[in-house]
């Protein structure tokens, strides 16, 4: 039972790339989230899935896509990165509600130029 | 604005004391709590839970303390360990709230003296 898993754990962007991070669980959950984390701040929630098919918008969506095409796995998507997108990414699950405890990845720390 | 905050965001202590990290919030329909430990390059790991209906929860070496009168939460680590260092999150959640789910605090990092 890996939990949460990411990839990649870093990646450098020029701006104006496009790029997709992966976050798989295998604990059957239903709730999966999107969270970015910047120096001196607390997490806060990009995207979020109630559940597969379906997705939606959370504190900071611009500039971010997602997708959740399969149960266990939940896409990020930065179409044309922005240096203001530097940060290190999260992804988490939770079983049910929004209000469950949520289970979080190693992270993602994505850098843009 | 943010509805969880910590007093201190950094809290050096000897190892083989006690500490204690403070939460507070604002919401007053928060009924459920958490807090995290985040280790430097990990991700946040869920350490213990409590909800409004308690005031109090153990675990392992932490306790959770809830004072929903002045809207406070603290978490208390017995005989902190050199493995103790890290950052410590509050989150809060209103269970009939939004679908925003949890609130996160800013974190308090724990320092642990030899």
């Amino acid at each position: 039972n890996a939990g949460v898993t990411q990839t990649p754990k870093f990646r450098v962007l020029k701006t104006g790339q496009s790029m997709t991070l992966l976050c798989a669980q295998d604990m059957n959950h239903e709730y999966m989230y999107w969270y970015r984390q910047d120096p001196g701040m607390g997490l806060r929630l990009i995207h979020y899935s109630v559940g597969e098919g379906t997705t939606a918008k959370g504190e900071v969506p611009d500039g971010y896509n997602v997708s959740r095409l399969k149960k266990q796995n939940f896409l990020l998507g930065l179409e044309s990165a922005a240096p203001s997108q530097t940060s290190v990414y999260f992804c988490a699950s939770s079983l049910w509600r929004t209000t469950d405890t949520q289970y979080f990845g190693p992270g993602t720390r994505l850098t843009v130029l | 604005g943010e509805s969880v905050g910590l007093h201190l965001p950094t809290l050096s202590v000897q190892e083989g004391d006690n500490s204690i990290i403070n939460c507070a919030y604002s919401n007053s329909a928060s009924d459920y709590f958490i807090w995290y430990k985040q280790e430097s390059g990990k991700g946040p790991q869920f350490i213990i839970d409590i909800r409004s209906n308690m005031d109090k929860r153990q675990g392992q070496r932490v306790t959770v303390l809830l004072n929903k009168t002045v809207k406070h939460l603290s978490l208390q680590i017995a005989a902190t360990q050199p493995g103790d260092s890290a950052v410590y999150f509050c989150a809060e959640s209103a269970s009939g709230g939004g679908a925003d789910g949890l609130t996160f605090g800013k974190g308090t990092h724990l320092i642990i003296q030899p």
